[in-house]
């Protein structure tokens, strides 16, 4: 039982390359989601999927787009990365019958764009 | 949208004194509020919660009291430890869905 998996665990693009960040749960949680992190701005939630099939707009969507792949699997891409999106990534879900709303985290993705 | 202010941003406390951590939220609709603790290069993780039906909640030395007419909520660690030495962040939302988070507390525990 791995919990919440994120890949890559670092990245470093140049302006305009894009790249896909990958993460998959196997708690069977309905709902996922990215959040970035940034130096005194807390955790801001970019993309969620309530449930297998839907996606909603968080906080800071703009610059990303989300796949649903599967119950499991929920992957964000950044089409044209630019400086601004240097950030740490966290992949996370939620769901299970004990838990409820307790967000399970990844190991995050530290990304640096040029 | 929810907005949720925590203060401070840094905390020094001396081991085995008290620390108390402050978040404001905006939206008198949110019924969940939880704590997550991140340890440095780690991940957050969850360590106490309290739903707006509560007034407080209680583990061991940690303890989260809620005053929905203010609108505020504060987590409260006893007897600290150098463990504790960690970025706490406050948390609101309506629900289990759109988590907002506040800008998070840097907690020193000092030998």
């Amino acid at each position: 039982n791995a919990g919440v998996t994120q890949t890559p665990k670092f990245q470093v693009l140049k302006t305009g390359q894009s790249m896909t960040l990958q993460c998959a749960q196997d708690m069977n949680h309905n709902s996922m989601y990215w959040y970035r992190q940034d130096p005194g701005m807390g955790l801001r939630l970019i993309y969620y999927s309530a449930s297998e099939g839907t996606t909603d707009k968080g906080e800071v969507p703009n610059g990303y787009n989300v796949s649903r792949l599967n119950k499991r699997e929920f992957s964000l891409r950044l089409e044209s990365a630019a400086p601004s999106q240097t950030s740490v990534y966290f992949c996370a879900s939620t769901g299970g019958p004990a838990t409820n709303e307790k967000l399970f985290f990844g190991s995050g993705t530290q990304l640096s764009v040029l | 949208g929810e907005n949720v202010e925590q203060h401070p941003s840094t905390l020094s406390v001396q081991e085995g004194d008290s620390a108390v951590i402050k978040c404001t939220y905006s939206d008198s609709a949110s019924n969940y509020f939880p704590w997550y603790k991140q340890e440095l290069g780690k991940r957050p993780q969850l360590i106490i919660d309290i739903r707006s039906n509560v007034g407080e909640k209680k583990d061991q030395r940690i303890a989260v009291t809620l005053n929905k007419t203010a609108k505020h909520f504060s987590l409260h660690i006893t007897e600290t430890q150098p463990e504790d030495s960690a970025v706490y962040f406050c948390a609101a939302s309506k629900g289990a869905q759109k988590l907002v988070f506040g800008q998070g507390t840097r907690l020193t525990i000092n030998p």
